[in-house]
C-alpha cells in the first residue's frame, strides 16, 4: 500500500534553512504529483506547494513563494522541501501527501494519501 | 484565493445519530471537464489527514458507506448516518480547481 515517511524536521533559529524528505513506496512514485501540506500547532491544514510526476511544473502559496523550493528524485522515489529564510510562522507540521490524479500529464486533482509528517519549529 | 467557509466549527452527537456539515466556496468549484473539485477529509486525534471524499460524492477507497458527499457549486455537505465512536475528530473540505488548494477551517465532531 501508499506509504509515504518524511524526515528532516527539527529545531532551526529564524533566517536559517531546513530540507524535509518523503521517502515513497507502495506505487508508482514517477506518476504522480506530489504535495507538502502543512498545519501549525493547534490550527488547520495549509497548502504548501505541488510539484508535477516529473519535476518540471510547480506552484506554491504565496507565503512559501520565494523562500521555498519542491524537487523531487524519481530515481529515488523521494520528494524534498528546501526551506530557506525560515520565519517563526513556520513553526508546523509538514506532511507529504500523494496527488490521486496518477498520469503522465500535468494534471493535479488533490491528496489522497499523506504521510505521518515530520514537524519544524522555527525559534531563537 | 477560493476562500472555504465551514459550518458549523464544532458538533457533538450522540452515537448512532446523524452529523451533517456545510462547506460553502467563494467561487464554483465546477472545472471545464465537467468534474467538480471539492474534497473532505477526516484528521483524527493525533493523525494525518485521512481522504474521505473526491469529487463532491466519491468515497475514497475502505471509506464506510455511512459517509456521503453532496451538493454542487458552491454549496456542499458531508453527511455521517449514523455517527460511530471512531467518526470523532476534524472535519476539513478542501478545493483544489485553482492554486492554491484552500481548505475550511475544520469542524471538530465529539461524541456525547
Amino acid at each position: 500500500q501508499v506509504q509515504l515517511v518524511e524526515s528532516g524536521g527539527g529545531v532551526v533559529q529564524p533566517g536559517r534553512a531546513l530540507r524535509l524528505s518523503c521517502a515513497a513506496s507502495g506505487f508508482t512514485f514517477n506518476t504522480y504529483a506530489m504535495h507538502w501540506v502543512r498545519q501549525a500547532p493547534g490550527k488547520g491544514l495549509e497548502w504548501v506547494t505541488v510539484i508535477s510526476h516529473d519535476g518540471n511544473n510547480n506552484h506554491y502559496a504565496d507565503s512559501v513563494k520565494g523562500r521555498f523550493t519542491i524537487s523531487r528524485d524519481n530515481s529515488k522515489n523521494t520528494l524534498f522541501l528546501q526551506m530557506n529564510s525560515l520565519r517563526v510562522e513556520d513553526t508546523a507540521i509538514y506532511y507529504c501527501a500523494r496527488d490521486r490524479y496518477g498520469g503522465s500529464r500535468w494534471f493535479v486533482v488533490g491528496a489522497d494519501s499523506w504521510g505521518q509528517g515530520t514537524l519544524v519549529t522555527v525559534s531563537s | 484565493d477560493i476562500v472555504m467557509t465551514q459550518t458549523p466549527l464544532s458538533l457533538s452527537v450522540t452515537p448512532g445519530q446523524p452529523a451533517s456539515i456545510s462547506c460553502k466556496s467563494s467561487q464554483s468549484l465546477l472545472y471545464s471537464d465537467g468534474k467538480t473539485y471539492l474534497y473532505w477529509y477526516l484528521q483524527k486525534p493525533g493523525q494525518p489527514p485521512q481522504l474521505l471524499i473526491y469529487e463532491v460524492s466519491n468515497r475514497f477507497s475502505g471509506v464506510p458507506d455511512r459517509f456521503s458527499g453532496s451538493g454542487s457549486q458552491t454549496d456542499f455537505t458531508l453527511r455521517v448516518s449514523r455517527v460511530e465512536a471512531e467518526d470523532v475528530g476534524v472535519y476539513y473540505c478542501m478545493q483544489s480547481i485553482h492554486f492554491p488548494h484552500t481548505f475550511g477551517q475544520g469542524t471538530r465532531l465529539e461524541i456525547k
